[in-house]
């Protein structure tokens, strides 16, 4: 059973470039997080869908990121004119459902280098 | 949200056990308290997780006292690999019943030492 695949594992973009990063849940799971670890900092929350819902994305910027995660295909973060500070690794997690029992687990993360 | 505190930092001999300890005390009664742990930036791994009883599996332990106010993580026999960032999170339940998104805090990076 494959865990949470992320690609591109690097990106490279110049500023005003946009960026798209991809996440593929787990096999039967349709619930997905979006998280941010700017350099030597912590994870930040950014966005939580179930398939083609929107269920908290309290932790988005407001301008320039959008979120989706569609029927079919993977969940998509994408950042439109990116800036230096957009520099970080981006990771999903994906879990089974929305009880407080039920484990999220993470891919291995996109970093994002903006030049 | 219920908060968590851990120690930044701890060392451990490799070969013994590593005990990582959390403190909860706004935990409520529906909240889960997990564990995950972060190797060298990394996506995070997921450990542990438990309600109020005791849980173990193959990579570790989650005892949580009584009051569920603390808990402590066992790593039996910690290893070089074991050298991680830590994570206690607690996993606060919104209104609907249904849990919100995993909040991280610093957590404790442990150094497991030749």
């Amino acid at each position: 059973n494959a865990g949470v695949m992320q690609n591109p594992r690097h990106l490279v973009r110049r500023r005003g470039q946009e960026a798209r990063l991809r996440c593929s849940p787990m096999k039967g799971h349709s619930h997905v997080y979006w998280y941010r670890q700017l350099p030597e900092e912590g994870l930040k929350f950014m966005v939580y869908l179930q398939k083609e819902n929107i269920i908290d994305e309290s932790g988005m910027p407001k301008e320039r990121f959008s979120a989706e995660f569609p029927k079919e295909g993977p969940s998509i973060l994408r950042i439109q004119q990116v800036v230096r500070g957009d520099s970080a690794a981006y990771f999903c997690a994906s879990s089974l459902g929305r009880g407080s029992n039920t484990e999220a687990f993470f891919g291995q993360g996109t970093r994002l280098t903006v030049v | 949200d219920a908060k968590t505190t851990q120690p930044p930092s701890m060392d451990c001999a490799e070969g013994r056990a590593a005990n990582l300890p959390c403190n909860h005390s706004t935990i409520s009664g529906n909240e889960y308290v997990y564990w995950y742990r972060q190797i060298h930036s990394q996506g995070p791994q997921y450990i542990i997780h438990g309600l109020k009883n005791n849980e173990t599996n193959e990579m570790a332990s989650l005892i949580i006292t009584e009051d569920r106010k603390s808990s402590t993580l066992i790593l039996p026999h910690a290893t070089l690999r074991d050298t991680a960032v830590y994570y206690c999170i607690v996993r606060v339940v919104g209104s609907s019943g249904s849990a919100r998104q995993l909040t991280f805090g610093s957590g404790t990076q442990l150094t497991v030492l030749p």
